[in-house]
């Protein structure tokens, strides 16, 4: 299994700002995701954070929004740009490991206020 | 398309029963994964069991136990004697190559 962790684990941001969201896995792993829980509901997926090139969004999502980075194959980052009340959520990293299992970090819980 | 439906939206039951979880899925590939998630109160998601298209073996684990049927394409979670640490969403997902969707979620309710 992989083990993934988040930071921060939460945070109250004040609209307009922007929040980067940290990704950090215990192994290489080829692909990584980026999803959102809003209250209530299911998970969506936002985007596959490529390693060495652009992410790839889902229908829904854009660059601008949502700007992610890979740099190598155990980090990520997502940023939440120009935040609204709409965007408080849990934003989860996950991974695929070689067996194709998939695994989700804790999650980061953003209250925009 | 992919779609994964729950149709049961909240279960409560006492402790000790055994409670059964449904999970539908429509996909046109002959290659797929299947998925059970738990998300406690704590809010991460704990990965429970992975099952692949070809094989339609049930699985046992402890209380936990699966139905993989291909010819309703349904894959049941039951949790037998179930207990109040069992209280939880349990999210069905289905992943086509590289993308996981999920389903809408099932909240569980074990009452003591």
């Amino acid at each position: 299994s992989a083990v993934i962790s988040q930071k921060p684990s939460r945070d109250i941001c004040q609209r307009g700002t922007s929040l980067t969201i940290q990704c950090q896995v215990d192994s290489q792993v080829t692909m990584m995701f980026w999803y959102r829980q809003q209250p209530g509901q299911s998970l969506t997926l936002i985007a596959t954070a490529n390693q060495g090139s652009e992410a790839t969004y889902e229908s829904g999502f854009v660059i601008d929004k949502f700007p992610i980075s890979r740099p190598n194959l155990t980090f990520s980052t997502l940023t939440v740009s120009n935040m609204s009340p709409e965007d408080s959520s849990i934003y989860l990293c996950s991974v695929v490991s070689g067996s194709y299992e998939q695994y989700f970090g804790p999650g980061t819980r953003l209250t925009v206020t | 398309a992919q779609k994964v439906t729950q149709a049961q939206t909240e279960i409560s039951v006492v402790e000790k029963e055994d409670v059964t979880l449904d999970c539908v899925y429509e996909t046109r590939d002959t290659t797929y994964y299947l998925f059970w998630y738990k998300q406690p109160p704590s809010g991460e998601l704990v990965f429970l069991i992975r099952r692949n298209s070809f094989d339609e073996q049930n699985e046992i684990s402890g209380r936990y136990s699966w139905n993989f049927q291909k010819s309703t394409s349904s894959f049941n979670f039951t949790i037998t004697a179930s207990q109040v640490v069992d209280s939880a969403v349990y999210f069905c997902a289905l992943r086509r190559r590289d993308k996981i969707i999920f389903g809408k979620g099932t909240r569980l309710h074990i009452l003591p």
